[in-house]
């Protein structure tokens, strides 16, 4: 149990489906990432939201789109995916501006796109 | 660009430290260095960090020289289920959570044997 729980752990969907991978943290901290890793690839840092603030990898296509309700929720919406898209999500927290900066991990979402 | 170089791959015979090297040649004066390991198919799990001096905690120890320019992760008995992806990365640990800070890279991929 790493205080971060993101779900659905596995996801099969078609490229013209519409979903969404859920992720919470109860740690109470202040910021939240998506991170994509891709079969033998390193992690790919997607979006931060950071005391209210989104950062994004400007790489990241635009069928995926994140949402962040509250500093305890965050959301990736995904639409019209590509196979190429297939990967594990993976959804961190940490407290930043005082606390010691480390990340914490869910178990991350799976997803396959076919 | 990737801020941390490290090997690929290392084996380490059970019951004996691992070493687990890494440059960061141009790491920043406010950066500290954090190590993660991931094992299969899991999210990355937080192991220590630190900023110039050496840190040891129930998981490992690290050793940072004294030009900041690499670090070395001990695991001073290692086990099977050491056997992981270990990343070493170099962040900010405060307030710093722009997309550049949190580059993972390829990590080294570490087999305990028997």
């Amino acid at each position: 149990e790493t205080g971060v729980t993101q779900t659905p752990r596995h996801l099969v969907m078609g490229m013209t489906n519409k979903k969404s991978l859920k992720c919470e943290q109860h740690l109470g901290h202040n910021a939240m990432y998506w991170y994509k890793q891709s079969a033998k690839k390193p992690l790919e840092l997607m979006f931060v939201y950071s005391l209210e603030e989104r950062v994004e990898n400007n790489s990241v296509p635009s069928r995926f789109s994140p949402e962040c309700p509250n500093s305890s929720h965050l959301f990736l919406h995904l639409h019209t995916l590509q196979p190429e898209d297939s990967a594990l999500y993976l959804c961190a927290s940490s407290q930043e501006g005082g606390g010691t900066g480390e990340l914490f991990f869910g178990e991350g979402s799976r997803l396959t796109v076919l | 660009d990737a801020k941390t170089t490290q090997p690929p791959s290392m084996d380490c015979a059970e019951g004996r430290a691992a070493n687990l090297p890494c440059n960061h040649s141009t790491i920043s004066g406010n950066e500290y260095v954090y190590w993660y390991r991931q094992i299969h198919s899991q999210g990355p799990q937080y192991i220590i960090h630190g900023l110039k001096n050496n840190e040891t905690n129930e998981m490992a120890s690290l050793i940072i020289t004294e030009d900041r320019k690499s670090s070395t992760l001990i695991l001073p008995h290692a086990t099977l289920r050491d056997t992981a992806v270990y990343y070493c990365i170099v962040r900010v640990a405060r307030g710093g959570t722009g997309a550049n800070n949190l580059f993972f890279g390829t990590g080294t991929r570490l087999t305990v044997i028997p």
